[in-house]
């Protein structure tokens, strides 16, 4: 374990209201990723960022935004806008992209 | 495009039985197969990668490119093996893997 590390583990919030989810590595890796996990759908890929400063919509990007501004931090807002956010949330990283991913923990949120 | 296709959502099997998860896979050019488990309340993990050839956990996959699958077998299965089991497609130029929807194996004792 280690290297990746997401925050909180649980995450509740109300309707309407944006919500930030911490993602960070201290693996050097160049790539980071967010993956949206429901039953029964397996992941779907929210948002890349290949390198520092640049990121890509993944297939599941309306409602959600990121930024990296580090190498080491990659982390994923949630907006009002994301008709069902209730989801479990998962980061990944990479040494570079197209190779094997390491994930964090991962965190639920829950949007009343 | 690329697809990875794991026909079984749920793979029930008795403990000590085989046990064979399917992944079938849609790429044209050379791919690198991985497989990721999630045991329960543990996070996402590497089991294996094609390019390896190894067996961990008694798990082994091996690429048939000619029926573009990457199977993950084991002889006999055992009570922890119970977990959401993903297969994963790479290539060159790939930017991002390609996972397969999950199959969720149950081993009862």
């Amino acid at each position: 374990d280690g290297g990746i590390t997401q925050s909180p583990k649980y995450l509740f919030r109300k309707e309407g209201q944006n919500v930030t989810l911490s993602c960070e590595q201290n693996l050097n890796h160049d790539a980071m990723y967010w993956y949206r996990q429901d039953p029964g759908q397996g992941l779907r890929l929210i948002y890349y960022s290949q390198i520092v400063n640049d990121f890509q919509k993944g297939d599941i990007a309306e409602g959600y935004s990121v930024s990296r501004e580090k190498k080491e931090s990659f982390p994923l807002t949630v907006t009002s806008a994301q008709k069902n956010p209730t989801a479990f949330y998962l980061c990944a990283s990479s040494i570079e992209t197209g190779v094997e991913q390491y994930f964090g923990p991962g965190t639920r949120l829950t949007v009343t | 495009a690329q697809r990875v296709t794991q026909p079984e959502k749920l793979l029930s099997v008795f403990k000590g039985a085989p046990v064979e998860l399917k992944c079938n896979y849609s790429y044209s050019g050379s791919p690198e197969l991985f497989w990721y488990v999630q045991y329960s309340r543990q996070r996402l993990q590497l089991l294996l990668r094609h390019i390896s050839r190894e067996s961990i956990k008694g798990f082994t996959a091996d690429l048939n490119k000619g029926e573009t699958s990457f199977h993950l077998k084991k002889p006999f299965a055992q009570e922890e093996d119970s977990a959401m089991y993903y297969c994963a497609l790479s290539g060159r130029g790939f930017q991002k893997l390609v996972f397969g929807t999950g199959t969720r194996l149950l081993v009862s004792p």
